[in-house]
C-alpha cells in the first residue's frame, strides 16, 4: 500500500527566504504524485501534479516539485516565500491501479514578516 | 463552473443521533471520493464511488458508516449512531476520470458530536 511521510508539522521560513518541504513516498507501482494546499477552514486546492514525463513539474503561486525516483522523493519549493503561503502543505501518492489518494500529516507553513 | 459542494458545512449531532452530509461534485465529474481528517492528522480516504456503484469502501469504518452515489442528486455519507470519536472534517473530492487525474476537493463538512 502506498504511503506518504511529511517530516516537521510546523515549518517557519521568513519572508523572500526558500520554501522547502520534504515528501518521501512508498509505493510498490509507479505513483501518482500530489501537492495541495489547505487555507484555514477551505477545501484542499491542487498545487501540482506528476504523472508521467518531465520529473521537474511546476505549479500554482510560483511552487514547483521534482520527482526523484531514486530517492522516492518529491520535494515542494519556492523560491521566495510570500505572506500569502501561509497554509498547510500536503503531499500525496496515489497508485497506478487504484483511486485512493494517501497523504501525508501535512506542514503548516507559517511567514515570518 | 461551479466547484464541488458540499453541504451542510458545519454539522451538530449530539451522540446517537444520524448524520447526513451531502456532496455535489462538479459538473461532468463521475467520480467521487470522501475523505476524512481528523484532528492533527492528514486526510484519510473513506470511499470511492461511480454513479449507483461503490468502486472501493476500503477506508470505510465496517460498521455506521455508508456511503451512496444515486443516478440522481447527490453523493450521501451516512454516520449512524455517531459517537464523539466521529467529530472530524469530512472532504468530498471529485474527479472527472480515474488514474491520475486530479480529485478537487469540497469545503468540507465539519461535524461536531456532543
Amino acid at each position: 500500500a502506498q504511503s506518504v511521510t511529511q517530516l516537521g508539522s510546523h515549518v517557519s521560513v521568513s519572508e523572500g527566504a526558500l520554501v522547502l518541504l520534504r515528501c518521501n513516498y512508498s509505493s510498490s507501482v509507479p505513483p501518482y504524485l500530489f501537492w495541495y494546499v489547505q487555507y484555514p477552514n477551505q477545501g484542499l486546492q491542487l498545487l501540482l501534479k506528476y504523472t508521467t514525463g518531465a520529473t521537474l513539474v511546476k505549479g500554482i503561486n510560483g511552487f514547483e516539485a521534482e520527482f526523484k525516483k531514486s530517492e522516492t522523493s518529491f520535494h515542494l519549493t519556492k523560491p521566495s516565500a510570500h505572506m500569502s503561503d501561509a497554509a498547510e502543505y500536503f503531499c500525496a501518492v496515489s497508485e497506478r491501479g487504484n483511486n485512493r489518494l494517501a497523504f501525508g500529516k501535512g506542514n503548516q507553513v507559517v511567514v515570518i514578516p | 463552473n461551479a466547484g464541488v459542494m458540499q453541504n451542510p458545512r458545519h454539522l451538530v449531532r449530539r451522540r446517537g443521533q444520524e448524520a447526513r452530509l451531502r456532496c455535489s461534485p462538479m459538473k461532468g465529474h463521475s467520480h467521487v471520493y470522501w475523505y476524512r481528517q481528523l484532528p492533527e492528522e492528514g486526510l484519510k480516504f473513506m470511499v470511492y464511488l461511480q454513479k449507483e456503484n461503490i468502486i472501493d469502501e476500503s477506508g470505510m469504518p465496517k460498521e455506521r458508516f455508508s456511503a451512496e452515489f444515486p443516478k440522481e442528486g447527490p453523493s450521501i455519507l451516512r454516520i449512524q449512531q455517531v459517537v464523539r470519536g466521529d467529530s472530524a472534517a469530512y472532504f468530498c473530492a471529485s474527479s472527472p476520470k480515474e488514474q491520475g487525474y486530479e480529485q478537487y476537493f469540497g469545503p468540507g463538512t465539519r461535524l461536531t458530536v456532543t
